[in-house]
């Protein structure tokens, strides 16, 4: 069955670096999305992706994020300079049609 | 603005037996999708159901049904049949019909005993 995959599972970065979260979607999916989960909270959207452009996003992307889709299958967060608060479980997703979404595994990223 | 609220922060049953997981939730949308996920200690969060506001039937997906209440704005999940694998937080969230962005629950953590 086809499954969201994402890479890194776990990140470590210093306090101002950027880093670069990778998500490959379900192959004919149409929508993508990013969100997070700080440690024992909810998870909480930060944007979506339609047609090559975002969609969406809420107040958290701020200009220090930005997501981008370089090919056919690759979708991608950038975070540009990473901030303690940034430390959170990111998850990416895919959905066919504004509807269900399905969810990677996430990656755990922790700024130290 | 939605809210979806679930006010149990923790549920234990007995395995083979049913167990309700309450969500309610809040919105001024007409046309809304209210879904439920579960997340095993691994972190990944799984797709299990989900419930259009205008399907007059409940939804079911083998052990998962949805008891859809929509006057009393509840979409509560009913796992029947409790394994030891169904030990896991469970999120409801809900969305606009042809919105984005899942808004999710605080969770509920279900601990299946043997």
């Amino acid at each position: 069955e086809p499954e969201v995959t994402q890479t890194p599972s776990h990140q470590v970065t210093q306090m101002g670096q950027e880093v670069i979260l990778r998500c490959v979607p379900i192959s004919n999916h149409l929508y993508f999305y990013w969100y997070r989960q700080i440690l024992g909270q909810k998870v909480e959207f930060l944007v979506s992706f339609y047609n090559n452009e975002i969609s969406e996003k809420s107040e958290i992307f701020d200009d220090q994020f930005s997501v981008e889709r370089p090919d056919g299958s690759n979708f991608t967060l950038k975070i540009r300079s990473t901030k303690l608060e940034d430390s959170a479980m990111y998850f990416c997703a895919s959905s066919p049609r504004l509807w269900e979404q399905f969810f990677g595994p996430g990656t755990r990223l922790t700024v130290l | 603005a939605q809210k979806i609220t679930q006010t149990q922060p923790g549920m234990f049953v007995q395995e083979k037996e049913a167990v309700t997981l309450d969500c309610t939730y809040d919105t001024s949308d007409q046309s809304y999708g209210l879904f439920w996920y579960k997340q095993p200690s691994s972190g990944e969060m799984i797709f299990l159901i989900y419930q259009g506001s205008y399907d007059e039937q409940n939804a079911t997906e083998g052990r998962y049904s949805l008891n859809f209440q929509k006057a009393r704005k509840s979409a509560n999940l009913v796992i029947s049949a409790s394994q030891l694998g169904d030990s896991a937080m469970y999120f409801c969230a809900m969305k606009k019909e042809y919105g984005n962005k899942l808004v999710f629950g605080a969770g509920t953590i279900l601990r299946v005993k043997s």
